[in-house]
């Protein structure tokens, strides 16, 4: 079956606007996480979500980062006012439940 | 906190050469352990993981032991490919998230 996409896959921005990110998990699967890969500092965790429980946001760096789940599916993470420093990769996951986390391609997220 | 450290790249092979990429870890508990690889171009994928101390996982000519008297969880492949060549990461698994390394990038020449 068709495996994590994310969109867009590349995505230019300037300084102080507010980007969407969005993820597709793979059908069925009740776990969706949020990363961040970046040069400086590797792959972080942004957040966690699970069925109908209260996501774990203890690796959003700030609050300019939110991240929502739609009827427990697609996710969005949303960056406000962006910064220079926010450029990254964003990888999205998905497992079912305790098991292996699929990772999607990725967005790369240029802020100018 | 958690944490996960890896040897620094780029490792530069050239084929049949033996390869490791040394992995170890500071964790509360024992965790479970894994390799993801990331190819050019690609995503993220599980190479291999193990879930409790002496455990050995494998895949595609790659192993790694779970050691716990020396927190260590290293990547060994008996003879590379130059389709080997890609970011390796090592991490655990710590409450519902993943902990990574760095990364290390291998390069093999035929």
């Amino acid at each position: 079956g068709a495996g994590v996409s994310q969109s867009p896959s590349n995505k230019v921005t300037e300084k102080g606007k507010d980007v969407e990110l969005r993820c597709d998990p793979i059908s069925g699967h009740t776990a969706l996480y949020w990363y961040r890969q970046s040069l400086g500092q590797g792959l972080e965790f942004l957040i966690y979500f699970q069925g109908n429980s209260a996501p774990d946001k203890s690796g959003l760096p700030s609050d300019r980062f939110s991240a929502e789940r739609t009827g427990g599916s697609v996710s969005t993470l949303t960056i406000q006012r962006t910064q220079q420093e926010d450029s990254a990769v964003y990888l999205c996951a998905s497992s079912s439940g305790a098991g292996e986390q699929f990772f999607g391609p990725g967005t790369r997220l240029t802020v100018l | 906190g958690d944490s996960v450290t890896q040897m620094e790249g780029p490792v530069t092979l050239s084929e049949e050469a033996f390869l490791t990429i040394n992995c170890t870890y500071t964790a509360t508990g024992y965790p479970s352990l894994f390799w993801y690889v990331q190819y050019p171009g690609e995503g993220l994928q599980l190479l291999l993981k193990a879930t409790k101390a002496d455990d050995k996982g494998s895949n595609k000519g790659f192993e790694a032991t779970y050691r716990k008297e020396t927190t260590s969880f290293h990547l060994e492949k008996g003879s590379v490919q130059v389709s080997d060549s890609a970011v390796y990461f090592c991490a655990l698994e710590a409450g519902t998230a993943l902990i990574f390394g760095k990364g290390t990038t291998l390069s093999v020449s035929s």
